[in-house]
């Protein structure tokens, strides 16, 4: 138990579909964080939070919409999504967006699969 | 370009001693990281280097050494559950304290 939360923990969905993924975290941090994990490939950073702003956009398609709205909770909103977007997706938290002297830590993810 | 190399896959037996290797070459460099990651589960942070040498805590060890871009992550007296992904992540690449993070080395210890 890290301390940030996820749910769904799996999460099946048609390409025409809307969902949304939620992530909370109990640690009292400031900065929040979406990554994308694909099988045989890195994590990939999407979003970035900090103090509820946006701080980082890593080339995201717009088919996925972050939502921040206070420093515990991260949505990951999801629309029209393509077979390529199945993976498991991370929360993470860390104390501000200055991680060198403060970790961050993760959830469990999502294990989101796009028909 | 940031380029983080691990192995893709390792296996030892329970009891040994394993070395997993990070490599790097990034544009700008402010410490490393080593994370845990059981199947299904969230990473967990192992340890950070910031300075060269040795860092030991319990069994896992981790190394850096900067001059070289080379980290090594240390496991001793292996146990089954060890058998996780380890993720190596540079903090300071191209400039953002956010940490870029390798592809992960699956290790399999087996009895």
């Amino acid at each position: 138990e890290t301390g940030v939360t996820q749910t769904p923990r799996h999460l099946v969905m048609g390409m025409t579909n809307k969902k949304s993924l939620k992530c909370e975290q109990h640690l009292g941090h400031n900065a929040m964080y979406w990554y994308k994990q694909s099988a045989k490939k890195p994590l990939e950073l999407m979003f970035v939070y900090n103090f509820k702003e946006q701080t980082e956009n890593n080339s995201v398609p717009s088919r996925f919409s972050p939502e921040c709205p206070n420093s515990s909770h991260l949505f990951l909103h999801l629309h029209t999504l393509q077979p390529e977007d199945s993976a498991l997706y991370l929360c993470a938290s860390s104390q501000n967006r200055v991680p060198s002297a403060d970790t961050q830590y993760f959830g469990p993810g999502t294990r989101l699969t796009v028909l | 370009g940031q380029n983080i190399d691990q192995p893709t896959e390792m296996t030892a037996t329970e009891g040994a001693i394993v070395q997993i290797n990070c490599t790097y070459q990034t544009s700008g460099f402010n410490g490393l990281f080593w994370y845990q990651q059981h199947a299904g589960e969230a990473p967990t942070f192992l340890s950070y280097n910031v300075l060269d040498g040795l860092e030991e805590k319990g069994r896992f060890s981790s190394f850096l050494s900067r001059s070289k871009g080379y980290s090594y992550l240390l496991l001793k007296e292996l146990q089954m559950k060890d058998s996780a992904s380890y993720l190596c992540a540079v903090s300071g690449s191209g400039g953002s304290y956010i940490p870029t993070f390798g592809r992960g080395t699956s290790l399999i210890v087996h009895p």
